[in-house]
């Protein structure tokens, strides 16, 4: 089993929806939750991360993180065709200095379509 | 954006040859990080250096090599490519300074083993 599990999709959704985006982890330890956004043949880039329980938003953007369920949510609102790309979770046990030395796990990432 | 550069972009080559992918920032970025990505699988952990001379394996470290004689490069080798090595190649940096949680990615380098 893997330690962070992303439904691949692909998703897609007409200009406007809502969108819903999930990961779930087995690792107790993951303390940073993050979401990355990868356009097509680009590198990915940090859309927003969350650390330990609760509600982040940015925007259109809201992340959730449940630890006690561990589950972790990206939510999208007024969706737009720009938002088109492939979104990845990723976890992390310490920050900078830490033991982990900043790695991250990855979810396998989901791959949204929006419509005009 | 992070200064992170890629070399070669794009590279074909055979089963049995040697490979060096390079890495390079200007960021002055302590931590650097190989991944590969393929389809079912997102990002996974080669390789990654917490500072020059310093690396550890990550996740899926068989048949890679790496080396950081400088804090600006990082490079991934396969010394002998298979073709499950076929795959995208990403690396990453990331900063030491207090609170510093994110990683900055390269553009990848899309390598095919045949």
């Amino acid at each position: 089993q893997k330690e962070v599990e992303q439904d691949p999709g692909p998703l897609s959704v007409p200009e406007g929806a809502i969108v819903s985006l999930n990961c779930t982890y087995s690792n107790s330890a993951f303390q940073y939750f993050m979401w990355y956004r990868q356009y097509s043949r680009k590198g990915p880039e940090l859309l927003m991360y969350t650390y330990s329980s609760g509600n982040k938003e940015d925007g259109r953007f809201t992340a959730q993180v449940d630890k006690s369920s561990k589950y972790i949510s990206l939510f999208i609102r007024d969706s737009q065709p720009s938002d088109s790309a492939t979104y990845l979770c990723a976890m992390s046990g310490r920050s900078a200095g830490g033991t982990s030395y900043g790695k991250l796990t990855f979810g396998q990432g989901t791959i949204l379509t929006v419509h005009p | 954006d992070a200064g992170i550069t890629q070399s070669p972009r794009h590279k074909v080559t055979e089963t049995g040859t040697p490979v060096t992918l390079r890495c390079h920032q200007t960021e002055n970025h302590r931590y650097m990080y190989w991944y590969r990505q393929d389809p079912g699988h997102g990002l996974r952990l080669i390789h990654y250096s917490y500072g020059v001379k310093d690396t550890d394996k990550g996740e899926v470290s068989d048949g890679y090599s790496v080396s950081r004689s400088k804090t600006e490069d990082f490079l991934l080798t396969l010394e002998s490519a298979t073709s499950s090595q076929t795959s995208v190649y990403f690396c990453a940096t990331k900063g030491a300074s207090g609170g510093a949680l994110e990683q900055y990615f390269g553009p990848g380098t899309r390598l095919t083993v045949t």
